[in-house]
């Protein structure tokens, strides 16, 4: 069974950094295309950045600069490090998996609340 | 990037009756080499994450009721929920993946009248 496990959410002042991480179990994270999706309070989705299994990586405009998507394969593992972070950018960060370019998110974990708050 | 809409915001339709949501991109979801439209559907009920429901703008995936269908090409779509009922309570989401740039729909809440 397929299963997406984020943690590292919590509450950071404006200007902060937090490491968000993705564990997956039942696929492999360097085999698929995974991706980071938020939802501010309240609000729609927003897809944030993926990482393709060839390693390429792509971002939101609104992000750019500021997050970095990256995995560590041996741990099967997907992460979002986030810094200069600003109060637009609380949100539930879900990972979500593709298993292909160019097709749909089929997977996708339970989220983990990111608040940034002085 | 191309840019989702959705109509309406909300609606409330009686157990039984149909639903109809619609999504429009503002660019053409439609890759002509294989004919295909890159347009899903998503639900998400409240504290859950969001599911997929239907791909390539009319595919269900695997365990989604037959009361769920989408429809459409190019720019235009439909997903059409035949006979309400009440699990199906919730916010639908269309998503383009024709662009390396993932973009979503604003959402459609549906409640029953």
């Amino acid at each position: 069974e397929v299963q997406l496990v984020e943690s590292g959410g919590g509450l950071v002042q404006p200007g902060g950094s937090l490491r968000l991480s993705c564990a997956a179990s039942g696929f492999t994270v360097s085999s698929n295309y995974m991706s980071w999706v938020r939802q501010a309070p309240g609000k729609g989705l927003e897809w944030v950045s993926v990482i393709y299994s060839g390693g390429s990586t792509y971002y939101a405009d609104s992000v750019k600069g500021r997050f970095t998507i990256s995995r560590d394969n041996s741990k099967n593992t997907l992460y979002l490090q986030m810094n200069s972070l600003r109060a637009e950018d609380t949100a539930v960060y879900y990972c979500a998996s593709s298993p292909q370019r160019d097709t749909p998110l089929d997977y996708w974990g339970q989220g983990t609340l990111v608040t940034v708050s002085s | 990037d191309i840019v989702m809409t959705q109509s309406p915001d909300s609606l409330a339709v009686s157990l039984g009756e149909r639903a109809t949501i619609n999504c429009k991109s503002s660019q053409s979801v439609l890759y002509s080499s294989n004919n295909k439209n890159y347009l899903a559907w998503y639900q998400q009920k409240p504290g859950q994450p969001p599911k997929l429901l239907i791909y390539w703008a009319s595919t269900r995936e695997s365990g989604v009721p037959d009361r769920f269908s989408g429809s459409g090409s190019g720019t235009d779509f439909t997903l059409t929920i035949s006979s309400l009922q009440a699990e199906d309570v919730a916010v639908y989401y269309c998503q383009q993946y024709y662009s390396t740039l993932l973009t979503f729909g604003p959402g459609t809440k549906v409640d029953i009248k």
